[in-house]
C-alpha cells in the first residue's frame, strides 16, 4: 500500500460545478499536510498548506481529517483554468511524500 | 524576482554514463530539494540540502549524490545510469527545511537510451 494515495481520476467536470478530492494516508506520524497543482508537462506550483483547523483560499477550501488519516481539497464554481492534475503532500520525518495526483478535466 | 531555475532543460544520456543537474533557488530562499517525477506519477524524494549537507534522503540508492553550494543553488548527480532514471528531475527551494513556501524549478527531462 502506498503512503499516499489519491484517486487519479480524471474526473470530468462541467463549469461551475463543485468538486471534492480525497487524498489519504497511512502513516499517523505525518506532520503536515499540502495540496499541489500541476499542469501538463509544468511543474508543481503549491495551492495551499493543509490546517487542522481547515482553510480556505477563495474557491479552494482544504480540510484535515488526522483520525481517519485523509485531506481533502474542495473546489467551488470550477473555471475552465482549473483544469490540472492536483496532488496531495504529507511531511513525515522532515521528507515529504506525494501522492500520485488527481486528473481534473472541467467541461465547458 | 527570478524564481527557481534549473539547467539544462533537456538531457540525453546513454546507459552507464554519469549527469550533473543544476538547481538555483528562489531569492531569499536557503534549501533545496530534490525529487524525480516519472510519467504519470507524483514526485518521488530524493534529497534536501540545507548548510551545504544533506539534510534528509528518501529511498534513492547511492548512485544519486548532491551537493549545495555556498550561495545556496546545488547540483545532482547521477552515476551508471540506467533507463529507469529516464524522468523529470524537479528542484526546489523552500525558505527554511519544513517545505512551507516550497516552489518548483521547470525541471530537467532526462532521456536515458
Amino acid at each position: 500500500r502506498k503512503e499516499v494515495e489519491q484517486d487519479p481520476g480524471p474526473f470530468n467536470v462541467p463549469e461551475g460545478a463543485t468538486v471534492a478530492f480525497n487524498c489519504t494516508y497511512s502513516n499517523s506520524a505525518s506532520q503536515s499536510f499540502f495540496w499541489y497543482r500541476q499542469d501538463c508537462r509544468k511543474e508543481p506550483k503549491l495551492l495551499m498548506s493543509v490546517y487542522s483547523s481547515g482553510n480556505e483560499d477563495g474557491r479552494f477550501t482544504a480540510q484535515l481529517n488526522r483520525a481517519s488519516q485523509y485531506i481533502s481539497l474542495l473546489i467551488r464554481d470550477s473555471k475552465l483554468s482549473d483544469s490540472a492534475t492536483y496532488l496531495c503532500a504529507v511531511k513525515r520525518d522532515d521528507k515529504i511524500i506525494f501522492g500520485k495526483g488527481t486528473r481534473l478535466h472541467i467541461l465547458p | 524576482d527570478a524564481g527557481v531555475t534549473q539547467s539544462p532543460t533537456h538531457l540525453i544520456k546513454t546507459r552507464g554514463q554519469q549527469v550533473t543537474l543544476r538547481c538555483s533557488p528562489k531569492s531569499g530562499h536557503d534549501t533545496v530539494s530534490w525529487y524525480q517525477q516519472a510519467l504519470g506519477q507524483g514526485p518521488q524524494f530524493i534529497f534536501q540540502y540545507y548548510e551545504e549537507e544533506e539534510r534528509q534522503r528518501g529511498n534513492f540508492p547511492d548512485r544519486f549524490s548532491g551537493h549545495q553550494f555556498p550561495n545556496y543553488s546545488s547540483e545532482l548527480n547521477v552515476n551508471a545510469l540506467l533507463l529507469g532514471d529516464s524522468a523529470l528531475y524537479l528542484c526546489a527551494s523552500s525558505p527554511g527545511t519544513g517545505y512551507y513556501e516550497q516552489y518548483f524549478g521547470p525541471g530537467t527531462r532526462l532521456t536515458v537510451t
